[in-house]
């Protein structure tokens, strides 16, 4: 167990629907990272939190948005859902914004059908 | 951004053997990080080594930071070690990942 908390482990939903995942970071840690692996694009960098507050925004589509909330936990709201959305999502945690060491979560398998 | 190079993209080892995986970075970095991904998706977070060499069991690794690289060792390999071995640097407030080194090991 790296500490890091991601829920559901697996979802299927269909096409144009909308789910929110949802991160617990590692006690400690005020970052939040979300990536998104495909088989296609690898593991691509999200949009990073930390202590609440955006710090980076990556190759996240429109569609998509998350938060951190006072507790740390983080979601991802994932929406208008396409085919293509179809991934592995991490959350990982760090300390602080800029950190000697990312744990990550055991990811969520999305599936869109 | 910072661009992360990873080779060989395909590694198919006897059960024994040993291996070099390497990483090449584009600029200077802060962090550098290992992972091994197990055939079940997990991301194992294998080595936090910005530079220098670290061990751990059969896994060694050295980052040479002056010269933008890192090599991960797998010696006397072992089934188990099979899956995708990343590197990841941190530059801007992220980590970019490698696409990845696929190690096979047969028994």
């Amino acid at each position: 167990d790296s500490g890091v908390t991601q829920t559901p482990k697996h979802l299927i939903t269909a096409t144009g629907q909308r789910v929110t995942l949802r991160c617990s970071p590692r006690s400690g840690d005020l970052s939040v990272y979300w990536y998104q692996q495909s088989l296609d694009q690898g593991l691509q960098f999200l949009i990073q939190y930390y202590n609440g507050e955006e710090r980076a925004k990556g190759n996240i589509l429109e569609r998509f948005s998350a938060q951190q909330f006072p507790d740390l936990h983080s979601e991802l709201n994932l929406s208008s859902l396409e085919l293509g959305d179809s991934a592995l999502y991490f959350c990982a945690s760090s300390v602080g914004p800029r950190d000697y060491g990312y744990t990550f979560g055991s990811g969520t398998r999305l599936t869109v059908v | 951004g910072i661009q992360v190079e990873q080779s060989p993209p395909d590694l198919i080892l006897q059960e024994g053997a040993n291996s070099t995986l390497r990483c090449n970075f584009s600029d200077s970095v802060n962090n550098l990080q290992w992972f091994h991904q197990n055939p079940w998706g997990q991301l194992i977070n294998l080595f936090y080594i910005p530079s220098g060499t670290k061990q751990n069991g059969r896994l060694s690794a050295t980052t040479v930071a002056t010269e933008r690289y890192s090599l991960l060792y797998i010696s006397s390999s072992q089934t188990t070690d099979s899956g995708v071995y990343f590197c990841a640097v941190d530059g801007d407030y992220k980590l970019s990942f490698g696409a990845g080194t696929t190690v096979t090991v047969r028994a």
